[in-house]
């Protein structure tokens, strides 16, 4: 099946830095790709939608020049994270859209900001 | 906008027990209703889907039935297994398929 991954899993970094965040479709290409925000016991928010090759779409309230999204190939999708702070920490989770469709969904990061 | 809510857990039930799990949405227009299984460690998987109203959706046991009238569409499973263990998110897509996600509901199934 499609299957996508996420490198980190988890991450854990000082106040002020920045944190890249893969996301790979590793057995299909994917045109689109989604970034997510879960808070714990919420739902996953979308944060934005990524196409190859060009500007990600970025959702109502979502920082575009603290949430870079690039999506340089058919299968890599990158979230950085630039200046982190306390209130970034989170789980982070990519999908990649693939046949018929259906979105297939990475297993997450969890950034914890210091 | 569009929302789902779902029936909070945790949601713990004895083997071969019948399951439900509530799911109600609030959306414009006609969405595309899914449910999606998270086991442990991995990532959210889709487990069944429907796109238009009455229609029913089902895998590996579960079925779910998009209710147009009352909003809904309830997970069911007549006889759950260990291996059922995991959290559950409805969720619903628009037009630009985004979709919407419910809280989840973490079920565990014991021997």
């Amino acid at each position: 099946g499609a299957v996508v991954s996420q490198h980190p899993s988890w991450v854990i970094c000082k106040s002020g830095t920045s944190v890249k965040i893969e996301c790979r479709s590793l057995d299909f290409q994917a045109t689109t790709m989604f970034w997510y925000r879960q808070f714990p016991k919420q739902s996953l928010m979308l944060m934005a939608t990524s196409n190859e090759g060009s500007k990600a779409t970025y959702e109502q309230g979502v920082e575009k020049d603290k949430f870079l999204i690039n999506h340089a190939s058919l299968t890599l999708s990158t979230l950085t994270v630039t200046s982190a702070h306390p209130e970034d920490s989170s789980f982070y989770i990519c999908s990649a859209r693939g046949v018929a469709d259906t979105q297939y969904f990475g297993p997450g990061t969890r950034l914890t900001v210091l | 906008g569009d929302s789902v809510t779902q029936m909070e857990g945790p949601v713990t039930l004895s083997e071969e027990a019948f399951l439900t799990i509530n799911c109600t949405y609030t959306a414009t227009g006609y969405p595309s209703l899914f449910w999606y299984v998270q086991y442990p460690g991995e990532g959210l998987q889709l487990l069944l889907k429907a796109t238009k109203a009455d229609d029913k959706g089902s895998n590996k046991g579960f079925e779910a039935t998009y209710r147009k009238e009352t909003t809904s569409f309830h997970l069911e499973k007549g006889s759950v297994q260990v291996s059922d263990s995991a959290v559950y998110f409805c969720a619903l897509s628009d037009r630009n398929e985004k979709l919407t996600f419910g809280t989840g509901t973490r079920l565990t199934i014991i021997p």
